[in-house]
């Protein structure tokens, strides 16, 4: 069964330091999809980076990385040089087509905290 | 601006009653989908739909009634049947169900009276 594990209830850092969200996740699927949203205090989640199976590159968007490994199933998140602004849940997702559509999976979020 | 209006924000149920949320997107997508989330919990697949006049439950779909008669619209009517509705009601919406990227509304919070 697909599974998206993200263990990390809630985390709390004072601004300006480093930040890595974890994200492991399960399938039996070759082919898949993972992504990462941010759901500010507004409550809309809002897409950052959506990366294939067979992509094993990481990737760099400003202040936010992503460490993709197969081999160990994560797909891992940091921020560098956290801001205020970054406070907000983040979750994990995996789209599942075993069925044939396509469905998404999603973590139960990473609650973050930047304090000032 | 292209995007997913969900109303209402806030939305009262009495015991016995049905009530429907409201979704639209003026973004020319096929596939909407309607979420469930709780607090500390992930987002749970209630219904989806890849195109018009065609839906499928999703993973907790009982208590829950939708329609898509309309590519914009996918209305969620909770029904009676619904024993806990009392939650964060997310809409989204995708240009095809093939692992696009998911756009959202700003969630309508259930509560029951």
């Amino acid at each position: 069964a697909q599974k998206v594990t993200q263990a990390q209830t809630e985390i709390s850092v004072v601004e300006k330091e480093d930040v890595t969200l974890d994200c492991v996740y399960e399938t039996r699927d070759t082919t898949y999809y993972l992504f990462w949203y941010k759901q500010p205090p507004s409550g809309e989640l809002v897409f950052l980076i959506r990366r294939n199976s067979f992509d094993e590159q990481n990737e760099i968007s400003g202040r936010y990385s992503w460490n993709f490994q197969k081999s160990t199933s994560s797909f891992n998140f940091t921020i560098t040089a956290s801001q205020v602004v970054d406070s907000a849940v983040y979750f994990c997702a995996l789209s599942d087509i075993t069925s044939g559509t396509y469905k998404y999976i999603f973590g139960t979020g990473t609650r973050l905290k930047v304090l000032a | 601006d292209g995007g997913i209006t969900q109303s209402p924000k806030y939305l009262f149920r009495k015991e016995g009653q049905n009530v429907t949320l409201s979704c639209e997107q003026n973004l020319n997508h096929d596939a909407m989908y309607w979420y469930r989330q709780d607090p500390g919990q992930g987002l749970r697949l209630i219904y989806y739909s890849q195109i018009v006049n065609d839906f499928q439950k999703g993973d907790i779909a009982e208590g829950y009634s939708v329609s898509r008669e309309k590519k914009e619209s996918f209305p969620l009517t909770v029904t009676s049947a619904q024993k806990n509705p009392t939650a964060f009601y997310l809409c989204a919406s995708s240009m095809s169900s093939t692992n696009e990227k998911l756009f959202f509304g700003s969630g309508t919070q259930l509560s029951v009276l």
